[in-house]
């Protein structure tokens, strides 16, 4: 059965460094997401991507977020200065367009991002 | 905005009895709902999803959900527990205008053989 990957699985950064953390859709889904879980918190929305553009966003993504699909396969977030609330466990998510499986999204394994 | 309640934080079933893990919501248009279970080191896996349609939805695994629009619920069953059920299961909606899953907090579902 198809699944969404994510690497790495864990990453430790240093306050104000970037990070890339990266995902692989399930090859039909047409719509990503990136979501993220702080220990013991709520997984929350950040944003979602379709037709190579944000389709919307929360107030967490901010400035410091950006996300891509550089080429056509992987799907990246990109946090430019990290900060210390930063840390999380971060859920690359993706949704095929139409038919019975609409609205369902697909979550990958997560990327525990440890910023210190 | 949307939001969504699971007012359990554990819930602890023997073995073959049935199970009840409850969800509210709240939504300003038609809701679309869901739920995930987590197990350890994993990521979130899809269930079952209520769209439109009959309220009562059939999903992996043998669980069930009931959509109740007059109370905005949307209980997770299972008529007979297994141990191997035993993970975290969170709740989500989301709206025709939204693209965004919100969850809820989550409910360990604790199987007692």
């Amino acid at each position: 059965e198809p699944e969404v990957t994510q690497t790495p699985s864990h990453q430790v950064t240093q306050m104000g460094q970037e990070v890339i953390l990266r995902c692989v859709p399930i090859s039909n889904h047409l719509y990503f997401y990136w979501y993220r879980q702080i220990l013991g918190q709520k997984v929350e929305f950040l944003v979602s991507f379709y037709n190579n553009e944000i389709s919307e966003k929360s107030e967490i993504f901010d400035d410091q977020f950006s996300v891509e699909r550089p080429d056509g396969s992987n799907f990246t977030l990109k946090i430019r200065s990290t900060k210390l609330e930063d840390s999380a466990m971060y859920f690359c998510a993706t949704e095929t367009s139409g038919g019975s499986s609409s609205y369902e999204q697909y979550f990958g394994p997560g990327t525990r991002l440890t910023v210190t | 905005a949307q939001s969504v309640a699971q007012p359990e934080d554990q819930v602890n079933v023997a073995e073959g009895n049935p199970l009840t893990v409850k969800c509210t919501y709240s939504v300003s248009g038609n809701p679309y709902l869901f739920w995930y279970v987590q197990y350890p080191n994993r990521g979130l896996q899809f269930l079952l999803k209520y769209i439109t349609g009959d309220n009562l939805v059939k999903g992996s695994y043998g669980f069930e959900a009931e959509f109740n629009k007059s109370q905005t619920s949307f209980h997770l069953k299972k008529p007979s527990a297994l141990v191997s059920d035993s993970a975290l299961y969170f709740c989500a909606v989301r709206d025709l205008f939204n693209d965004g899953l919100t969850f809820g907090k989550g409910t360990h579902l604790i199987i007692q053989p």
